[in-house]
Protein backbone atom coordinates (compact mmCIF):
# COMPACT_ATOMS: atom_id res chain seq x y z
CA UNK A 1 0.00 0.00 0.00
CA UNK A 2 1.19 3.63 -0.57
CA UNK A 3 2.03 5.88 2.27
CA UNK A 4 3.66 8.50 3.28
CA UNK A 5 6.11 9.43 5.90
CA UNK A 6 7.11 12.75 7.51
CA UNK A 7 9.36 11.74 10.38
CA UNK A 8 9.39 15.08 11.85
CA UNK A 9 6.29 15.96 13.96
CA UNK A 10 7.40 19.16 15.55
CA UNK A 11 10.37 21.26 14.30
CA UNK A 12 11.67 24.79 15.56
CA UNK A 13 14.02 27.17 13.30
CA UNK A 14 15.00 30.47 14.46
CA UNK A 15 13.42 33.43 12.24
CA UNK A 16 15.98 33.42 9.42
CA UNK A 17 17.63 29.91 9.36
CA UNK A 18 16.95 27.84 6.44
CA UNK A 19 14.29 24.68 6.75
CA UNK A 20 14.27 21.94 5.40
CA UNK A 21 11.31 19.73 5.39
CA UNK A 22 11.87 16.14 5.43
CA UNK A 23 8.59 13.09 3.21
CA UNK A 24 9.22 9.97 2.08
CA UNK A 25 6.51 8.27 0.36
CA UNK A 26 6.27 4.25 -0.80
CA UNK A 27 4.85 3.83 -4.32
CA UNK A 28 5.63 1.85 -7.16
CA UNK A 29 5.05 4.40 -9.95
CA UNK A 30 6.55 7.73 -11.07
CA UNK A 31 4.18 9.45 -8.01
CA UNK A 32 2.27 12.96 -8.02
CA UNK A 33 3.95 14.72 -4.91
CA UNK A 34 2.73 17.53 -3.34
CA UNK A 35 3.11 19.83 -0.54
CA UNK A 36 0.55 21.88 1.29
CA UNK A 37 0.26 24.14 4.07
CA UNK A 38 -2.28 24.55 6.81
CA UNK A 39 -1.81 27.90 8.67
CA UNK A 40 -3.47 27.98 12.39
CA UNK A 41 -7.40 27.95 11.61
CA UNK A 42 -6.78 27.90 7.94
CA UNK A 43 -7.75 25.38 5.45
CA UNK A 44 -4.71 23.89 2.98
CA UNK A 45 -2.81 25.44 0.61
CA UNK A 46 -0.57 24.28 -1.98
CA UNK A 47 2.84 25.33 -1.50
CA UNK A 48 4.33 23.06 -4.76
CA UNK A 49 3.47 20.19 -6.50
CA UNK A 50 5.83 17.82 -8.78
CA UNK A 51 4.47 15.57 -11.69
CA UNK A 52 7.54 15.20 -14.26
CA UNK A 53 10.33 17.19 -15.61
CA UNK A 54 12.74 18.94 -13.37
CA UNK A 55 13.50 17.29 -9.91
CA UNK A 56 13.59 20.47 -8.51
CA UNK A 57 10.22 22.62 -8.05
CA UNK A 58 9.71 26.15 -7.28
CA UNK A 59 6.81 27.21 -4.90
CA UNK A 60 4.78 30.00 -3.26
CA UNK A 61 6.34 32.05 -0.33
CA UNK A 62 9.79 31.21 -1.27
CA UNK A 63 9.47 27.10 -1.36
CA UNK A 64 11.34 24.84 -2.86
CA UNK A 65 11.12 20.91 -3.07
CA UNK A 66 13.21 18.35 -4.99
CA UNK A 67 12.20 14.66 -5.90
CA UNK A 68 14.35 12.15 -5.64
CA UNK A 69 13.97 8.70 -6.75
CA UNK A 70 15.93 7.04 -5.33
CA UNK A 71 15.34 8.36 -1.92
CA UNK A 72 11.94 7.74 -2.21
CA UNK A 73 11.58 11.25 -1.19
CA UNK A 74 10.42 14.90 -1.82
CA UNK A 75 11.89 17.13 0.87
CA UNK A 76 10.96 20.67 1.55
CA UNK A 77 13.26 23.65 1.98
CA UNK A 78 13.37 27.35 2.06
CA UNK A 79 16.62 29.85 1.98
CA UNK A 80 15.52 32.07 5.65
CA UNK A 81 12.04 31.33 7.81
CA UNK A 82 10.20 33.98 8.31
CA UNK A 83 7.75 34.19 11.53
CA UNK A 84 4.46 34.17 9.66
CA UNK A 85 5.47 30.13 8.18
CA UNK A 86 4.63 28.75 11.50
CA UNK A 87 2.22 26.14 10.36
CA UNK A 88 1.59 22.42 9.68
CA UNK A 89 3.33 21.42 6.50
CA UNK A 90 1.62 18.05 4.79
CA UNK A 91 3.50 16.04 2.19
CA UNK A 92 1.02 14.19 -0.03
CA UNK A 93 1.19 11.37 -3.20
CA UNK A 94 -1.38 11.23 -5.61
CA UNK A 95 -2.17 8.43 -7.87
CA UNK A 96 -2.85 8.86 -11.19
CA UNK A 97 -5.22 5.90 -12.34
CA UNK A 98 -6.90 5.72 -9.05
CA UNK A 99 -7.78 9.13 -8.51
CA UNK A 100 -6.73 8.93 -4.34
CA UNK A 101 -4.16 10.99 -2.31
CA UNK A 102 -2.16 9.99 0.47
CA UNK A 103 -1.09 12.49 2.97
CA UNK A 104 1.32 12.46 5.63
CA UNK A 105 1.03 13.14 9.18
CA UNK A 106 2.44 16.55 8.75
CA UNK A 107 5.58 18.29 10.60
CA UNK A 108 4.40 21.64 12.65
CA UNK A 109 7.07 23.96 12.15
CA UNK A 110 7.32 26.47 15.03
CA UNK A 111 9.76 29.99 14.33
CA UNK A 112 11.81 31.78 17.16
CA UNK A 113 12.00 35.38 16.89
CA UNK B 1 -11.37 33.48 -6.88
CA UNK B 2 -11.70 29.29 -6.26
CA UNK B 3 -14.06 28.37 -3.25
CA UNK B 4 -15.14 25.59 -1.21
CA UNK B 5 -17.11 25.99 1.58
CA UNK B 6 -18.76 23.75 4.28
CA UNK B 7 -22.05 24.04 5.80
CA UNK B 8 -20.92 24.46 9.28
CA UNK B 9 -17.46 25.47 11.14
CA UNK B 10 -18.68 23.94 14.12
CA UNK B 11 -20.64 21.14 14.79
CA UNK B 12 -22.38 18.98 18.35
CA UNK B 13 -24.34 16.50 18.14
CA UNK B 14 -25.58 13.27 19.91
CA UNK B 15 -24.27 9.63 19.64
CA UNK B 16 -26.66 8.28 16.92
CA UNK B 17 -27.69 10.68 15.58
CA UNK B 18 -27.66 11.05 11.90
CA UNK B 19 -25.27 14.03 11.03
CA UNK B 20 -24.81 15.77 7.20
CA UNK B 21 -21.98 17.57 6.43
CA UNK B 22 -22.26 19.43 3.04
CA UNK B 23 -19.75 20.70 0.91
CA UNK B 24 -20.14 22.74 -2.37
CA UNK B 25 -17.53 24.14 -4.99
CA UNK B 26 -17.96 26.73 -7.24
CA UNK B 27 -15.09 25.73 -10.09
CA UNK B 28 -16.32 22.85 -12.04
CA UNK B 29 -14.20 20.58 -10.43
CA UNK B 30 -14.95 16.68 -11.55
CA UNK B 31 -13.50 15.30 -8.36
CA UNK B 32 -14.48 15.98 -4.82
CA UNK B 33 -13.51 14.84 -1.97
CA UNK B 34 -13.91 14.12 1.97
CA UNK B 35 -11.43 13.90 4.25
CA UNK B 36 -11.01 13.53 8.33
CA UNK B 37 -8.11 15.31 9.79
CA UNK B 38 -6.57 13.82 13.48
CA UNK B 39 -4.22 15.02 15.31
CA UNK B 40 -0.89 13.03 14.37
CA UNK B 41 -2.67 11.02 11.62
CA UNK B 42 -2.64 13.76 8.96
CA UNK B 43 -5.46 13.40 6.48
CA UNK B 44 -7.22 10.57 5.66
CA UNK B 45 -9.58 9.79 2.95
CA UNK B 46 -13.22 8.82 3.58
CA UNK B 47 -14.87 8.79 0.11
CA UNK B 48 -14.01 10.64 -3.14
CA UNK B 49 -16.16 11.57 -6.16
CA UNK B 50 -15.31 11.55 -9.59
CA UNK B 51 -18.38 12.42 -11.19
CA UNK B 52 -22.18 13.42 -10.51
CA UNK B 53 -23.43 9.89 -8.84
CA UNK B 54 -20.03 7.96 -8.79
CA UNK B 55 -18.44 7.45 -5.56
CA UNK B 56 -15.17 5.40 -3.96
CA UNK B 57 -14.33 4.40 -0.90
CA UNK B 58 -11.12 5.75 0.55
CA UNK B 59 -9.36 4.72 3.64
CA UNK B 60 -11.78 5.00 6.24
CA UNK B 61 -15.22 4.15 4.88
CA UNK B 62 -16.53 2.62 7.44
CA UNK B 63 -19.68 4.36 9.46
CA UNK B 64 -19.80 6.86 6.87
CA UNK B 65 -21.66 7.75 3.60
CA UNK B 66 -21.51 10.19 1.07
CA UNK B 67 -23.88 11.70 -2.13
CA UNK B 68 -23.00 13.21 -5.15
CA UNK B 69 -26.35 14.65 -6.82
CA UNK B 70 -24.79 17.61 -8.34
CA UNK B 71 -21.74 18.27 -9.88
CA UNK B 72 -20.69 21.31 -7.24
CA UNK B 73 -22.09 19.31 -4.00
CA UNK B 74 -20.92 16.44 -2.14
CA UNK B 75 -22.24 15.62 1.00
CA UNK B 76 -20.97 13.44 3.82
CA UNK B 77 -23.22 11.28 6.06
CA UNK B 78 -22.75 9.74 9.49
CA UNK B 79 -25.13 7.62 9.60
CA UNK B 80 -25.31 6.90 13.45
CA UNK B 81 -22.75 9.15 15.13
CA UNK B 82 -20.45 7.96 17.26
CA UNK B 83 -18.10 9.43 19.95
CA UNK B 84 -15.08 8.14 17.35
CA UNK B 85 -16.36 10.10 15.02
CA UNK B 86 -15.32 13.54 16.47
CA UNK B 87 -12.48 14.93 14.47
CA UNK B 88 -12.12 17.52 11.95
CA UNK B 89 -13.75 16.93 8.52
CA UNK B 90 -12.10 18.57 5.27
CA UNK B 91 -13.80 18.98 1.77
CA UNK B 92 -11.75 18.85 -1.13
CA UNK B 93 -11.95 19.34 -4.78
CA UNK B 94 -10.25 19.28 -8.10
CA UNK B 95 -10.35 19.26 -11.35
CA UNK B 96 -7.77 15.92 -11.97
CA UNK B 97 -5.52 13.63 -9.99
CA UNK B 98 -2.73 16.10 -11.64
CA UNK B 99 -4.17 19.02 -10.40
CA UNK B 100 -4.31 21.14 -6.59
CA UNK B 101 -7.01 20.14 -4.69
CA UNK B 102 -8.79 23.28 -3.23
CA UNK B 103 -9.76 22.78 0.55
CA UNK B 104 -12.59 24.01 2.35
CA UNK B 105 -12.05 25.88 6.09
CA UNK B 106 -13.02 22.60 7.34
CA UNK B 107 -16.05 21.21 9.80
CA UNK B 108 -14.98 20.56 13.75
CA UNK B 109 -17.34 17.71 14.74
CA UNK B 110 -17.83 16.98 18.36
CA UNK B 111 -20.07 13.80 19.23
CA UNK B 112 -21.31 13.68 22.65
Amino acid sequence: AQSVTQPDIHITVSEGASLELRCNYSYGATPYLFWYVQSPGQGLQLLLKYFSGDTLVQGIKGFEAEFKRSQSSFNLRKPSVHWSDAAEYFCAVGEYNFNKFYFGSGTKLNVKP
Amino acid sequence: DVKVTQSSRYLVKRTGEKVFLECVQDMDHENMFWYRQDPGLGLRLIYFSYDVKMKEKGDIPEGYSVSREKKERFSLILESASTNQTSMYLCASSSSPRETQYFGPGTRLLVL
